[in-house]
C-alpha cells in the first residue's frame, strides 16, 4: 500500500535555529513528490516538486531534497513568518488519475 | 498567474438547505479537483475532473454533486448535508491529471452545517 509519513508531527524552533522536516514514502514507483505550506484556515501553497533521487530545489530559506526513500525540507535561519504546517504529497506510478497521497503534515512554530 | 479562486469564503447552512461552492482558474489547466479537509488533517480527495469529465469519485456521498460547466469552472452542489460534513473545502487545478504536475490550491470555503 502506498504510504507517506512525515516527522516530526510538530516542531518548535527559535528564530535563526535551522532544522529539517522529514517525509518518508513507500510507493509503487514515484512519479513526483510535492511540498506545500499551509497557513491556518487557508489552502495549501505550492512550494516544490521533486521528480528523481538526488534532485534539490531551493527557495529563500527553504531547500528540498529527495532520495529513493525520503525527502527533506531544510529550513535555514527560520523567521516567525515561516510558522505554518508543511505538507508532503506523492504521486505514485500506479496512478494516472491525478491522485496525491498526503502525509499528515509537520506543524512548525518559530519563536522570535 | 497561479491563482485559483473560490467563493464563498464562508458558508453556514442548515441540513435541509441547497447551496453551491464555486471554483475558477484561468491557467488553462485541464484537471480540476475537489478536496475536503478537516482540522489538523491533510486534504482528502473527493472528485477529479479531467478535460471537463468526471474521472474520479472517491466514494463521496450523493449529497455532494460536482459539476464542471467549462474548463475554467468547477462547482460543488450541496444538498441535505450532515453536521459531520463541516470542513474546509478546497479546489485545486493542474495542467493535466495524467501527468505528475503540481496542483495549485484555492483558498478554500469554510463550510459549517448546523
Amino acid at each position: 500500500e502506498d504510504q507517506v509519513t512525515q516527522s516530526p508531527e510538530a516542531l518548535r524552533l527559535q528564530e535563526g535555529e535551522s532544522s529539517s522536516l522529514n517525509c518518508s514514502y513507500t510507493v509503487s514507483g514515484l512519479r513526483g513528490l510535492f511540498w506545500y505550506r499551509q497557513d491556518p484556515g487557508k489552502g495549501p501553497e505550492f512550494l516544490f516538486t521533486l521528480y528523481s533521487a538526488g534532485e534539490e530545489k531551493e527557495k529563500e530559506r527553504l531547500k528540498a531534497t529527495l532520495t529513493k526513500k525520503e525527502s527533506f525540507l531544510h529550513i535555514t535561519a527560520p523567521k516567525p513568518e515561516d510558522s505554518a504546517t508543511y505538507l508532503c504529497a506523492v504521486r505514485a506510478g500506479s496512478s494516472n488519475t491525478g491522485k496525491l497521497i498526503f502525509g499528515q503534515g509537520t506543524t512548525l512554530q518559530v519563536k522570535p | 498567474d497561479t491563482e485559483v479562486t473560490q467563493t464563498p469564503k464562508h458558508l453556514v447552512m442548515g441540513m435541509t438547505n441547497k447551496k453551491s461552492l464555486k471554483c475558477e482558474q484561468h491557467m488553462g489547466h485541464r484537471a480540476m479537483y475537489w478536496y475536503k479537509q478537516k482540522a489538523k488533517k491533510p486534504p482528502e480527495l473527493m472528485f477529479v475532473y479531467s478535460y471537463e469529465k468526471l474521472s474520479i469519485n472517491e466514494s463521496v456521498p450523493s449529497r455532494f454533486s460536482p459539476e464542471c460547466p467549462n474548463s475554467s469552472l468547477l462547482n460543488l452542489h450541496l444538498h441535505a448535508l450532515q453536521p459531520e460534513d463541516s470542513a474546509l473545502y478546497l479546489c485545486a487545478s493542474s495542467q493535466v491529471a495524467g501527468e505528475p504536475y503540481e496542483q495549485f490550491f484555492g483558498p478554500g470555503t469554510r463550510l459549517t452545517v448546523l
